[in-house]
């Protein structure tokens, strides 16, 4: 099972937005509605900011949306603040056996 | 409140044990599956397996299948992970999350850096 390829880096001003994509296969982002999506910042843990494709967990801002089509996940920052640069990471469930999670390759939000 | 605290960093030499630590509180510790994850220096997430704490079953990425062991105490809320011989190749951050049943993973540790050098 291979990683889950995003772009390496995106960036935007204040205020606008950026999107970041996610593209992996049939066999996890387009066979399941389970993508969630990870906020890391530098040295520390990663923060759920969306699971089930587009669901937000209580607490994060709906600055933070997600959707999907296909095989690719997407992960819309909008009205972008200086806090949100930092490591973006998406997440697939690909099935009961093997390599049940595959991770994106990450990408660097760089607010101008 | 969830928390999820893990061990403090480690330096080890290759062919050495270790065994790190996961503390969970906030939450009935044996409703949840607990994940363990890894980072390597400068690279991205890889999953390395899953826990629960109330049977305990586990779920294995092939890949670390046989060069880790994933254990829990649910007496005192805590996960396990274990290495019997280190390798250089190690070397990373390891996370503990708690698995939620959205097959995501909602509470983190703040992880556990090892380190493995002659």
């Amino acid at each position: 099972q291979s990683a889950l390829t995003q772009p390496p880096s995106a960036s935007g001003s204040p205020g606008q937005s950026v999107t970041i994509s996610c593209t992996g296969t049939s066999n996890d982002v387009g066979g399941y509605d389970f993508v969630s999506w990870y906020q890391q910042h530098p040295g520390k843990a990663p923060k759920l900011l969306i699971y089930e494709v587009n669901k937000r967990p209580s607490g994060v801002p709906d600055r933070f949306s997600g959707s999907k089509s296909g095989n690719t996940a997407s992960l819309t920052v909008s009205g972008l603040q200086a806090d949100d640069e930092a490591d973006f990471y998406c997440s697939s469930y690909a099935g009961r056996s093997g390599v049940r999670y595959v991770f994106g390759t990450g990408t660097k939000v760089t607010v101008l | 409140e969830v928390q999820l605290v893990q061990s403090g960093a480690e330096m080890k030499k290759p062919g050495e044990s270790l065994m790190i630590s996961c503390k969970g509180s906030g939450y009935t510790f044996t409703s949840y599956w607990i994940g363990w994850l890894r980072q390597r220096p400068g690279k991205g997430l890889e999953w390395m397996g899953i826990i629960h704490p109330g049977d305990p079953e586990t779920r294995y990425n092939p890949s670390f299948e046989g060069q880790v062991t994933m254990s829990v105490d649910k007496s005192i809320s805590t996960a396990y992970l274990q290495w019997n011989s280190l390798k250089a190749s190690d070397t990373a951050i390891y996370y503990c999350a708690r698995h939620a049943s959205a097959r995501s993973f909602d509470y983190w540790g703040q992880g556990t850096l090892v380190t493995v050098s002659s």
